[in-house]
């Protein structure tokens, strides 16, 4: 079956502007999860939503950071005035219903360059 | 969150048994140990998980110690295709909207490579 899809695949940008990186989570996926990988690192979470509301975004470094999803379905995470410190692999995941023990399932990530 | 500790590097000839080890000392009773693999220029993919006892599945073994301190991940005939990064995790509770539900806390993780 479809799998995790995240797009764009890559996204270069300047510093300052505005961009947004979709997922398409593994459909009857309650739970869906953002994380930022940066070369060398392991991912870090950034937020988790249950459903429509985002149940835990402890992991937003700051306030130009924000996602929605806003069907329960697709997520989009928005970066307002970017910078290069934002430049990351930006991944996706989902699982069944978030519940401790099930497995999340990730997308193949959007590779973001803030020139 | 409760660190786990992998070495950072190990090497495995192809069609012998790689066995990838995992500290977490700190472990408490409610935690699971999850392991993750990371393909070069791929998302993680879930391997195994346990909480106490051993799990086997297609892809690999999880034998946990009776203390459960620590871990060790069994890829029984390793192939080329298994070199990747392998991530130990222990996947905490949180309480969000009154379910316990469990990120991932990823570290630095083991890079395995297998050689012909």
């Amino acid at each position: 079956g479809a799998g995790v899809s995240q797009t764009p695949s890559n996204k270069v940008t300047e510093k300052g502007k505005y961009v947004e990186l979709r997922c398409d989570p593994i459909s009857g996926h309650t739970a869906l999860y953002w994380y930022r990988q940066s070369l060398g690192q392991g991912p870090e979470f950034l937020i988790y939503f249950q459903g429509t509301g985002a149940a835990d975004d402890s992991g937003l470094p700051n306030d130009r950071f924000f996602a929605v999803r806003p069907e329960g379905s697709v997520s989009t995470l928005k970066i307002q005035r970017t910078e290069r410190g934002d430049s990351a692999v930006y991944l996706c995941a989902s699982s069944l219903n978030g519940v401790l023990g099930n497995e999340q399932f990730f997308g193949p990530g959007t590779r973001l360059t803030v020139l | 969150d409760a660190k786990t500790t992998q070495p950072p590097s190990m090497d495995c000839a192809e069609g012998r048994a790689a066995n990838l080890p995992c500290n977490h000392s700190t472990i408490s009773g409610n935690e699971y140990v999850y392991w993750y693999r990371q393909i070069h220029s791929q998302g993680p993919q879930y391997i195994i998980h346990g909480l106490k006892n051993n799990e086997t599945n297609e892809m690999a073994s999880l034998i946990i110690t009776e203390d459960r301190k620590s871990s060790t991940l069994i890829l029984p005939h390793a192939t080329l295709r298994d070199t990747a990064v392998y991530y130990c995790i222990v996947r905490v509770g949180s309480r969000a909207g009154g379910t316990s539900y469990g990120k991932l806390t990823f570290g630095q993780g083991t890079i395995l490579t297998v050689h012909p």
